[in-house]
């Protein structure tokens, strides 16, 4: 099976402009989380998303949305951008069951300047 | 929110000698502990996980104990390799859903 994919792999933005990432999970998942990857942060939850409905949220602000797709493909959208939105930006895929393996794609990396 | 918390932050070993990471979480209502091991450039992989029905769970040179009554986990690497270099992150995560919430992980480096 193939892996869980993300594009694009790098980005650079400026501040106040807006970024949609993509992610495509394994074959038969159902279940997209998003994570923030920053130095001083860590690993940071942002959403998750099963069966084309947002099931958990992490405490990011409004401008951090995203959604999914029938095929359970998912984006993330980060609007008016911060200097601060600079992270790697990971999703993980899983069959949708709790306590089931998560499983990160490469990640995108974004650079806001 | 749950609170995972992980020490040591860096951890320098000897080839050949054990290396022990150990975090604390908040929420008596996780149940889900998993670890991930992320090498320089690479994504997050699974190394080991334990739910919280099991005390100790092991694979080849890596265990995982769990108390849950102090709220605390602990990831055992023996006989330690120059490729078990890399940072570490335990999390934790309850049953409904997939939201994890990770520890601040530790950066391992096995000195040959």
């Amino acid at each position: 099976k193939a892996g869980v994919t993300q594009t694009p792999r790098y980005l650079i933005k400026t501040r106040g402009q807006q970024v949609t990432l993509s992610c495509s999970p394994i074959s038969g998942h159902r279940s997209v989380s998003w994570y923030q990857q920053t130095p001083g942060q860590g690993l940071q939850f942002l959403f998750e998303y099963f069966s084309e409905t947002q099931r958990n949220k992490g405490n990011f602000p409004g401008r951090f949305s995203g959604r999914q797709f029938s095929n359970s493909r998912s984006e993330m959208n980060v609007s008016t951008l911060e200097l601060g939105d600079s992270a790697l930006y990971l999703c993980a895929s899983s069959s949708g069951s709790a306590q089931e393996t998560q499983y990160f794609g490469p990640g995108t990396r974004l650079l806001v300047l | 929110g749950e609170n995972v918390e992980q020490h040591p932050s860096t951890l320098s070993v000897q080839e050949g000698d054990s290396a022990v990471i150990k975090c604390t979480y908040s929420d008596s209502a996780s149940n889900y502990f998993p670890w991930y091991k992320q090498e320089l450039g690479k994504r997050p992989q699974l190394i080991i996980d334990i739910r919280s029905n099991v005390g100790e769970k092991k694979d080849q040179r890596i265990a995982v104990t769990l108390n849950k009554t102090a709220k605390h986990f602990s990831l055992h690497i023996t006989e330690t390799q120059p490729e078990d270099s890399a940072v570490y992150f335990c999390a934790a995560g309850k049953a409904a859903g997939n939201k994890l919430t990770f520890g601040g992980g530790t950066r391992v480096l096995v000195k040959p």
